[in-house]
């Protein structure tokens, strides 16, 4: 079945750690997206990209970095010039850049030890 | 830039209730979706609905574009419906369309 995998479900940082979250799609869309959602809170955007080798900062891209060398994945490095990087994370992938069918993975938990 | 603001906040049902959830927006958007959230975390859709009204089994959703808001109906609830419910709308935006979301609204249905 199709899908976004996101890896790994739980993650725990150290502070001054940079850590690296996984987001795999097998849907053949163009488009990927980070965003962050914190208790309470909506899900606000971090980075995008709508094709290979390129991409774009969203709302609340400082202390964070992605790379999209496949169509198929589109990693996420929480930095260590993050400040309160302790949150949900989650990917998801539309085909073309539309708002229109997005389909989200199942989310990585990061928390600051 | 545009904001959505959804309301109630928080609700608490007992199963076989109905409720309406509803999402306000401020300037006029490109589309308007609603998703469901489960208590693991996964977001699905369940209405692209840039206008009018669909219905889903029990669920259905109605957007009123030039009054600017929208409404999620539940009807005769259970305790899967439980999570929170998010309203985004997309609007174009350094090129490309941006889905921006609302706080949710967070639903607990009790057997």
């Amino acid at each position: 079945d199709g899908g976004i995998t996101q890896s790994p479900k739980y993650l725990f940082r150290k502070e001054g750690q940079n850590v690296t979250l996984s987001c795999e799609q097998n849907l053949n869309h163009d488009a990927m997206y980070w965003y962050r959602q914190d208790p309470g809170q909506g899900l606000r955007l971090i980075y995008y990209s709508q094709i290979v080798n390129d991409f774009q900062k969203g709302d609340i891209a400082e202390g964070y970095s992605v790379s999209r060398e496949k169509k198929e994945s589109f990693p996420l490095t929480v930095t260590s010039a993050q400040k309160n990087p302790t949150a949900f994370y989650l990917c998801a992938s539309s085909s073309s850049g539309t708002a229109y069918g997005y389909t989200f993975g199942s989310g990585t938990r990061l928390t600051v030890v | 830039g545009i904001q959505v603001e959804q309301s109630p906040p928080d609700l608490i049902l007992q199963e076989g209730a109905n409720s309406t959830l509803r999402c306000n927006f401020s300037d006029s958007v490109n589309n308007l979706q609603w998703f469901h959230q489960n208590p693991w975390g996964q977001l699905i859709n369940l209405f692209y609905i840039p206008s009018g009204t669909k219905q889903n089994g029990r669920l259905s959703a109605t957007t009123v574009a030039t009054e600017r808001y929208s409404l999620l109906y539940i009807s005769s609830s259970q305790t899967t419906d439980s999570g929170v419910y998010f309203c985004a709308v997309a609007a174009f935006s350094g090129g490309y369309n941006k889905l921006i979301f609302g706080a949710g609204t967070r639903l607990a249905v009790h057997p």
